[in-house]
């Protein structure tokens, strides 16, 4: 089962900023937190990942509160084609390291 | 450059078939993952090969369902005497070392007749 929760819908304002968040309470140590997006029916897109640190890339910015119980995922100028389910994942650190995916939460951008 | 190439990228098959899924991982990454996807569900992990070894088959259904990942060549998932429930969106990934985010394909879309 997804060790995350998200809220299934949300919605913004083209050429705004979105603020996606994950709750991921029961977080261990060693997981790391990654974000994936889907648009439609593609394949999940790897968008960014953390431990502990505040990460920025040319995608996206992650928020890592200090306990690790919660994330944010920043979207700082979302556009139409940002529309997708955004996944929050807690990656476990067994023998394979899988990601499980939860329900994730749907973006509608807005024009 | 080319990402993960999956074929095909639609399968049709009538009950009882058999279904065989094509995935060619990016160049150099010896890592694959196969996840299905049902009508408007999220994505359930099925199987993780690495080069010729099954690594963690947890997500796969004990009957029908096999994977592997020769030496040379793609990684295949087999499906025997498929059903109707087996109609689903099938998406592998690769990774070139575990640390690393995968790279997902565009899937192959499977419909049981």
């Amino acid at each position: 089962d997804a060790k995350t929760t998200q809220p299934p819908s949300m919605d913004c304002a083209e050429g705004r900023a979105a603020n996606l968040p994950c709750n991921h309470s029961t977080i261990s140590g060693n997981e790391y937190v990654y974000w994936y997006r889907q648009i439609h029916s593609q394949g999940p897109q790897y968008i960014i990942h953390g431990l502990k640190n505040n990460e920025t890339n040319e995608m996206a910015s992650l928020i890592i509160t200090e306990d690790r119980k919660s994330s944010t995922l920043i979207l700082p100028h979302a556009t139409l084609r940002d529309t997708a389910v955004y996944y929050c994942i807690v990656r476990l650190m067994d023998s394979s390291y899988k990601l499980i995916f939860g329900s994730g939460t749907r973006l509608l951008v807005r024009p | 450059n080319a990402g993960v190439m999956q074929n095909p990228r639609h399968l049709v098959r009538r009950r009882g078939q058999e279904a065989r899924l094509r995935c060619s991982p990016v160049k150099g990454h010896s890592h694959v993952y196969w996840y299905r996807q049902l009508p408007e569900e999220g994505l359930k992990f099925m199987v993780y090969l690495q080069k010729e070894n099954i690594i963690d088959e947890s997500g796969m259904p004990k009957e029908r369902f096999s994977a592997e990942f020769p030496k040379e060549g793609p990684s295949i998932l087999r499906i025997q005497q498929v059903v109707r429930g087996d109609s689903a969106a099938y998406f592998c990934a690769s990774s070139t070392d575990r640390w690393y985010g995968y790279t997902f394909g565009s899937g192959t879309r499977l419909t049981v007749v």
